[in-house]
Parts: structure tokens; C-alpha cells; sequence
């Protein structure tokens, strides 16, 4: 089945550090999305981008739709110790498709 | 709204028991799913329904695992006989038009020994 390849698997920083992550797929989806994890708690969906090239923000949060539409990119600008968690993508091919989820990125934040 | 409900929370279970997972989805969503997340294989998805209707059971691992979704207010998940390999936390996530952002419940932790 469709897979999603989403690296790194696991990132240390410090507090006000810029973050980046990425997810890449070996076929083409219609829809990215990316959701955010706590501990505890399901993933909450963070931004949504439904067009090739689309360049979406979310406050300090800013995703990519790749014009491939093979891959999709998540960027976190001056991180905050609350931005710890476990970042998804997620990707569908059709409103009638559900979605396949990445393995996530596990984020930690040193204050 | 008070978003997609799951009970319960946490189950602790022994080898052999039937164990049930209830889930009470957003009013208004049509769409309907399963996951189960562990560490070494991410969310998978288990089964999804459209309008009450299964649409696609292929994830579900085993007959042990049946899911059932009576009307649009309410959806099990039922294993039996568990198994200490289904230990996981399990999820059920709605949506509107399917694709569009998955609300997702918060989940239920199950320890089978």
C-alpha cells in the first residue's frame, strides 16, 4: 500500500531554534495535512493544504504542499517548549480515499 | 461540540478476554475510523465507515477483531479473545467529507497481560 516516509524520526533542540521536518511519498497525493500529537491525547490537525505549491502558515507553523505532490514539509520558527510532541503528515489521494499517516517526527524542545 | 468521545480511556485486560472499545463520533460527520497506534508501526488504520456502512476492513489483523457502527452516534470495536500482541492505544477519528482534517478522539490505552 501507499506509504509516507517522514524524517527525522526524532529531533533535539533548543528553545527559539527554527525546526524543520519533511515527509516524502513514492506516489502522488491530492492532500497533505499535518497533525500534532501530545502525550496522552490524539493527534490534532495542525495545517491542511489541498494544492500543489500552496505555501500554507499557522501562526509560528508554515507547511509546503510540494509541486510533485510527492512531498510536503512542516517548518516551526523560534521553537517553544510547548511545541513538544510527535509532528505527523498525513496524505490522501481523494476525498473518498482515507488518509495515510507518516510515523511521525518526535520533537523535544530544551529550554 | 465536544469533539469525538472514546471510552474507555484505559483497559486492562487478561489473555483470552473479550475486550470492547466505544467511540461516539462528532453529530453531523459521515466518515468513521480505527487506528491503532503502536511504537513500531505508527497509526494504521484497522476500518472505516461511510454513513454506518464498512467501507474497508482490510486492516483489521485478525477475525478476533470486529467493529460495528449501529448508527451515526456510535461505533465498537470489539477483540476477542485479546491477545498481549493487541496491547496498543487504539483511536477513532470523524470527518465531514472524509479527507478533509480527521477529528481524532483520545484514544484508549490497552494493556492486555
Amino acid at each position: 500500500g501507499q506509504q509516507l516516509n517522514q524524517s527525522p524520526q526524532s529531533m533535539f533542540i533548543q528553545e527559539g531554534e527554527d525546526v524543520s521536518m519533511n515527509c516524502t511519498s513514492s506516489s502522488i497525493f491530492n492532500t497533505w495535512l499535518w497533525y500534532k500529537q501530545e502525550p496522552g491525547e490524539g493527534p490534532v490537525l495542525l495545517i491542511a493544504l489541498y494544492k500543489a505549491g500552496e505555501l500554507t502558515s499557522n501562526g509560528r507553523l508554515t507547511a509546503q504542499f510540494g509541486i510533485t505532490r510527492k512531498d510536503s514539509f512542516l517548518n516551526i520558527s523560534a521553537s517553544i517548549p510547548s511545541d513538544v510532541g510527535i509532528y505527523f503528515c498525513a496524505g490522501s489521494v481523494s476525498g473518498n480515499t482515507p488518509l495515510v499517516f507518516g510515523k511521525g517526527t518526535r520533537l523535544s524542545v530544551i529550554a | 461540540d465536544a469533539g469525538v468521545i472514546q471510552s474507555p480511556r484505559h483497559e486492562v485486560t487478561e489473555m483470552g478476554q473479550e475486550v470492547t472499545l466505544r467511540c461516539k463520533p462528532i453529530s453531523g460527520h459521515n466518515s468513521l475510523f480505527w487506528y491503532r497506534q503502536t511504537m513500531m508501526r505508527g497509526l494504521e488504520l484497522l476500518i472505516y465507515f461511510n454513513n454506518n456502512v464498512p467501507i474497508d476492513d482490510s486492516g483489521m489483523p485478525e477475525d478476533r477483531f470486529s467493529a460495528k457502527m449501529p448508527n451515526a452516534s456510535f461505533s465498537t470495536l470489539k477483540i476477542q479473545p485479546s491477545e498481549p500482541r493487541d496491547s496498543a492505544v487504539y483511536f477513532c477519528a470523524s470527518s465531514f467529507s472524509g479527507a478533509d482534517g480527521y477529528t481524532f478522539g483520545s484514544g484508549t490505552r490497552l494493556t492486555v497481560v
